[in-house]
């Protein structure tokens, strides 16, 4: 059972090329989550899914694209990669009624040059 | 201005002292309250949730207060491997937001 996993878990793009961070899970979770989080900035919410099939926006998902096909995996994508978008990433799934309790993936460390 | 606020520290203790961290929120309407830990180049890991009534684990005790619109965590004989960054979090049905952290530094 390995939870939350994420891939890949280093990258480093240069500005302007595209990429897709994959998030798979497998506690059959309905909500999934795409976080950034920078240093002293917290954890900030791009974009987030409340089961398959469906998207929402969060807190900054300028730049960001999402897909959630299969209930077990959320993409995030990112088009035009640009400096701004060096960060650590984190996705996260949660069951229906347990917003708290969260299973975050372990992250995917970003460059963007 | 965020909705949760907590001071970002750090807090140096030494071992086996006593240690609290308060946090802010701004929404009345929240209706869930936590604590996560997050060690260094780690993703955050749920602590504990709160509960009106407060709670307690072990040496790990969390408190809310709705008049005041905080949540507090107290940890009691604090240990070298309690050093890490707690994210304090509040939310509605499922979009919960996070404060920054804060710091907690434990030495010999």
């Amino acid at each position: 059972n390995a939870g939350v996993t994420q891939t890949p878990k280093f990258r480093v793009l240069k500005t302007g090329q595209s990429m897709t961070l994959l998030c798979a899970q497998d506690m059959n979770h309905e909500y999934m989550y795409w976080y950034r989080q920078d240093p002293g900035m917290g954890l900030r919410l791009i974009h987030y899914s409340v089961g398959e099939g469906t998207t929402a926006k969060g807190e900054v998902p300028d730049g960001y694209n999402v897909s959630r096909l299969k209930k077990q995996n959320f993409l995030l994508g990112l088009e035009s990669a640009a400096p701004s978008q060096t960060s650590v990433y984190f996705c996260a799934a949660h069951r229906t009624g347990k917003p708290y309790e969260q299973y975050f993936g372990p992250g995917t460390r970003l460059t963007v040059t | 201005r965020k909705e949760v606020e907590q001071d970002p520290g750090p807090f140096n203790v030494p071992e086996g002292a006593t240690v609290a961290f308060n946090c802010t929120y701004s929404n009345s309407a929240s209706q869930s309250f936590f604590w996560y830990r997050q060690d260094c180049r780690k993703e955050p890991k749920l602590l504990m949730s709160v509960y009106s009534s407060g709670n307690e684990d072990g040496r790990f005790t969390a408190q809310l207060n709705r008049a005041s619109q905080y949540i507090s965590l107290l940890i009691r004989d604090s240990k070298l491997s309690d050093s890490a960054t707690y994210l304090c979090g509040a939310g509605g049905s499922y979009i919960p937001t996070f404060g920054r952290g804060t710091s907690l530094i434990v030495h010999p």
